[in-house]
């Protein structure tokens, strides 16, 4: 039982490439987040997914697009990326939206330059 | 402007002391949690209050809510070394968490 796996862990990119960021959970959880963590600050959520076939923008969605591939897995996508989007990003999933607790992936580190 | 802000933002103690750290909220909740992130790493779940309790103890930690202050406090007993880390409450607002800036608590030995 892995809980939330995330990939990759480090990542550098050029300012305009595009990448992905994934994510699963083994929980048969419901509901998946995606959150930008910037140095010194909480967590910002980026999108939700309250189910398996929905998508919900959160606090700072500029920027980003979210697949939600099945039940397990959701992906995070930056387009054109920009050094503001340097960060460090989570995953979490819950059972069903906010009646339990998260559970946290170990977090992806991005450097735009 | 955020839904939880924990104070103080940093609070530096010795090996054996107590911390108390206080999250602070502005609209009603279902539930308010706490997490900790060592350096690092991901956030991990210590502890979960719902809105009809008081208080709550999970080993060394205490949690109290008092919704009509809409205020959280988190105290750990008998800090250790390993209790360094980033301390953050969580509370609810519709279907989404939302987190305070975090304290970061150093036990010094």
């Amino acid at each position: 039982n892995a809980g939330v796996t995330q990939t990759p862990k480090f990542q550098v990119l050029k300012t305009g490439q595009s990448m992905t960021l994934q994510c699963a959970q083994d929980m048969n959880h419901n509901s998946m987040y995606w959150y930008r963590q910037d140095p010194g600050m909480g967590l910002r959520l980026i999108y939700y997914s309250a189910s398996e076939g929905t998508t919900d923008k959160g606090e700072v969605p500029n920027g980003y697009n979210v697949s939600r591939l099945n039940k397990r897995e959701f992906s995070l996508r930056l387009e054109s990326a920009a050094p503001s989007q340097t960060s460090v990003y989570f995953c979490a999933s819950t059972m069903g939206g906010t009646v339990g607790t998260q559970y946290f992936g170990p977090g992806t580190r991005l450097l735009v330059l | 402007s955020q839904q939880g802000e924990e104070d103080p933002q940093a609070l530096s103690i010795q090996e054996g002391e107590n911390a108390t750290m206080n999250c602070s909220y502005k609209t009603s909740i279902n539930n308010l949690q706490w997490y900790r992130q060592n350096s690092g790493r991901g956030l991990v779940h210590l502890i979960l209050i719902r809105s009809n309790e008081r208080e709550k103890h999970s080993g060394r930690l205490r949690v109290t809510l008092d919704t009509s202050k809409k205020s959280s406090s988190l105290l750990i007993t008998a800090s250790r070394a390993a209790d360094t880390a980033s301390y953050f409450c969580a509370t609810t607002y519709g279907q989404n968490f939302v987190f305070g800036p975090g304290t970061r608590l150093s036990v010094l030995p």
